[in-house]
């Protein structure tokens, strides 16, 4: 069975940072690129940002671009995201997901974590 | 960027009923698009890629048809675990992007 479990999230004033992480079991970790979508909330989703099954290529959306950085521990089977220079808009559920295709990017999201909360405020 | 542009926002219907949702491109996303479903408290969970694969378990009475510009997600006959908030999202150019959702409550 696919398990995807994310931790990190918190209350962090702005400007801060934390890394987000996201245990993966019940699939081969290591074939499948890897994403963060966020949800602020009450609101719509967002993605955010994916890596490539071996970690060597990633993408962002333009809002994170240079703020949020993802890489990932293939022989850990975890995913991480490191969120820097935190806004208030910042704020929402951030979600792992795996990648459906064993291609490049994986294109689309067939299992989702159950969220971490990242709450931004003073 | 693409923006999809769901409708209607809110769909009220009764069990046994037929749903139709709407998912408009801003330019063509070709048939890369799919669909999720989320319950409250709950992590999306696909249902349909490109415009109209069904996922792994999906019954079905859910399908997804269109190209280009104008996507259509179809449940046959509502069930009332159906009842939940739906988006879609284009994987033809980054950023990828989604609708802003339609809610399917009962009526």
């Amino acid at each position: 069975e696919v398990q995807l479990v994310e931790s990190g999230g918190g209350l962090v004033q702005p400007g801060g940072s934390l890394r987000l992480s996201c245990a993966a079991s019940g699939f081969t970790f290591s074939s499948y690129a890897m994403n963060w979508v966020r949800q602020a909330p009450g609101k719509g989703l967002e993605w955010v940002s994916v890596i490539s099954a071996d970690g060597g290529s990633t993408n962002y959306a333009d809002s994170v671009k240079g703020r949020f950085t993802i890489f990932r521990d293939n022989s850990m089977n975890t995913l991480y995201l490191r969120v820097s220079s935190l806004r208030a808009d910042d704020t929402a559920i951030f979600y792992c997901a795996k990648g459906l295709f064993t291609s490049r990017w994986g294109d689309y999201f067939d299992y989702w974590g159950q969220g971490t909360l990242v709450t931004v405020s003073s | 960027e693409i923006v999809l542009t769901q409708s209607p926002a809110t769909l009220s219907l009764s069990p046994g009923e037929r749903a139709t949702l709407s998912c408009r491109a801003s330019q063509s996303v070709g048939i890369y698009l799919a669909w999720y479903q989320q319950k409250p408290g709950q992590a999306p969970r696909l249902l349909i890629y490109d415009a109209s694969n069904r996922a792994t378990g999906i019954p079905a009475r859910f399908s997804g048809s269109g190209s280009g510009t104008d996507l259509t997600l179809t449940i046959s006959s509502l069930e009332p675990e159906d009842f939940a908030v739906y988006f879609c999202q284009q994987r033809s150019s980054w950023p990828w992007t989604f609708g802003q959702g339609t809610k399917v409550e009962i009526k």
